[in-house]
């Protein structure tokens, strides 16, 4: 299937800092990504849709100014999460279409954020 | 109600079982049917993707029955590898092509 990289995949920070998570489609274009965040023994929620050219949608309750979205290229998208609190620490998520006629999507290795 | 329910479980089989899990959906506009496998602090994998006409890969069966908005896969002769949460996915082209998911339903076969 597609590949789909994550960067990092983990990450600690202090409160209040700002942490940039990329995505990446490796040997496919993505005008579409997606991001999802998963706590522990739940399954994902989806954030937001990356669009390519565009603004990014994000789901009800998703702070768009605290969740900040570019898509910056066909194969790139990055979330940045601003000023990060622990209740933001969990598992982020990026997938991708990989182009299949049924649209399945292909998921980033995720990045582990803990905020201290 | 959720969109896509699923038995959360655990399942705890033996090795060699045989193990259904089953999944329902709400929204009858959904087109695009998925069993995701996520391993624990891992991301989801595509396991395989449902068709209406039912579809088997290896030990995996997964079937579909779009009148009563339910979805299945069976897993025969179970090996301890397969132990993992297994992820009932729905897509609706509809809705930007937003995948939606169960909560899981977690799998533990012991030796």
């Amino acid at each position: 299937g597609a590949v789909v990289s994550q960067h990092p995949s983990w990450v600690i920070c202090k409160s209040g800092t700002s942490v940039k998570i990329e995505c990446r489609s490796l040997d496919f274009q993505a005008t579409t990504m997606f991001w999802y965040r998963q706590f522990p023994k739940q399954s994902l929620m989806l954030m937001a849709t990356s669009n390519e050219g565009s603004k990014a949608t994000y789901e009800q309750g998703v702070e768009k100014d605290k969740f900040l979205i570019n898509h910056a290229s066909l194969t790139l998208s990055t979330l940045t999460v601003t000023s990060a609190h622990p209740e933001d620490s969990s598992f982020y998520i990026c997938s991708a279409p990989g182009g299949g006629a049924r649209y399945e999507q292909y998921f980033g290795p995720g990045t582990r954020l803990t905020v201290t | 109600r959720k969109e896509v329910e699923q038995d959360p479980g655990p399942f705890n089989v033996p090795e060699g079982a045989t193990v259904a899990f089953n999944c329902t959906y709400s929204n009858s506009a959904s087109q695009s049917f998925f069993w995701y496998r996520q391993d624990c602090r891992k991301e989801p994998k595509l396991l395989m993707s449902v068709y209406s006409s039912g579809n088997e890969d290896g030990r995996f069966t997964a079937q579909l029955n779009r009148a009563s908005q339910y979805i299945s896969l069976l897993i025969r002769d179970s090996k301890l590898s397969d132990s993992a949460t297994y992820l009932c996915v729905v897509n609706n082209r509809n809705a930007g092509n937003m995948l939606t998911f169960g909560g899981g339903t977690r799998l533990m076969v012991k030796p």
